[in-house]
């Protein structure tokens, strides 16, 4: 399979545990996104690498937030002293970096978090 | 006013009828558009980019006014495989936007 692959696809944790999600997306892609989407509601941007550089954070993305793409391949997302209203589903996209309007993103198959 | 707007629907059509949405975006320098489609518990999906002179794929049709700021799908000739949610997605320089989606179901 040579789609974005993300792990795990489900994760249940109890307030105030720390969890790390990972992402590798296509492998010739230079940029790589993170969303969050909950019930009814469209994905979330919260960050976004080209390469290893972190370019954008979101203001949803609080200091318990934390992204790294430490060699411009896979990517993890960290969420520390996690909270009730983080469940939800994390979404990595990632995309070949051509000019703005020709960009794909290719989505994974996401990662369900519930937060008990 | 958020950033991204669409109606929720759902939008209940029967098979072979014409659907379109709407989505209207709220900052003016935004520079490209995109529909992505989205089944239910499954990640979203590239449906088309739309371009200032509109574009067509097949049944799908897409469109843009920058001076009215909106997008728009059109999807002609409905199948039951249509069902879904359509999300609208706006970029700017670096921040991607996406809206609440319209959920579509095809009627037999």
């Amino acid at each position: 399979d040579t789609g974005v692959s993300q792990n795990p696809r489900h994760k249940i944790t109890k307030r105030g545990q720390n969890v790390t999600f990972r992402c590798d997306p296509i492998s010739e892609h230079n940029r790589l996104y993170w969303y969050r989407q909950t019930l009814g509601q469209g994905p979330e941007f919260l960050t976004y690498f080209q390469n290893e550089a972190q370019l954008e954070k979101s203001r949803l993305l609080s200091d318990r937030f934390s992204a790294e793409r430490p060699k411009g391949s896979f990517s993890t997302l960290e969420i520390q002293r996690t909270e009730q209203g983080d469940s939800a589903m994390y979404l990595c996209a990632s995309s070949l970096g051509l000019a703005v309007y020709q960009e794909t993103q290719y989505f994974g198959p996401g990662t369900r978090l519930l937060v008990l | 006013r958020k950033e991204v707007e669409q109606d929720p629907g759902p939008f209940n059509v029967p098979e072979g009828a014409t659907v379109a949405f709407n989505c209207t975006y709220s900052n003016s320098a935004s520079q490209s558009f995109f529909w992505y489609r989205q089944d239910c518990r499954k990640e979203p999906k590239l449906l088309m980019s739309v371009y200032s002179s509109g574009n067509e794929d097949g049944r799908f049709t897409a469109q843009l006014n920058r001076a009215s700021q909106y997008i728009s799908l059109l999807i002609r000739d409905s199948k039951l495989s249509d069902s879904a949610t359509y999300l609208c997605v706006v970029r700017g320089y670096q921040k991607v936007t996406f809206g609440i989606g319209t959920k579509l179901q095809v009627i037999p």
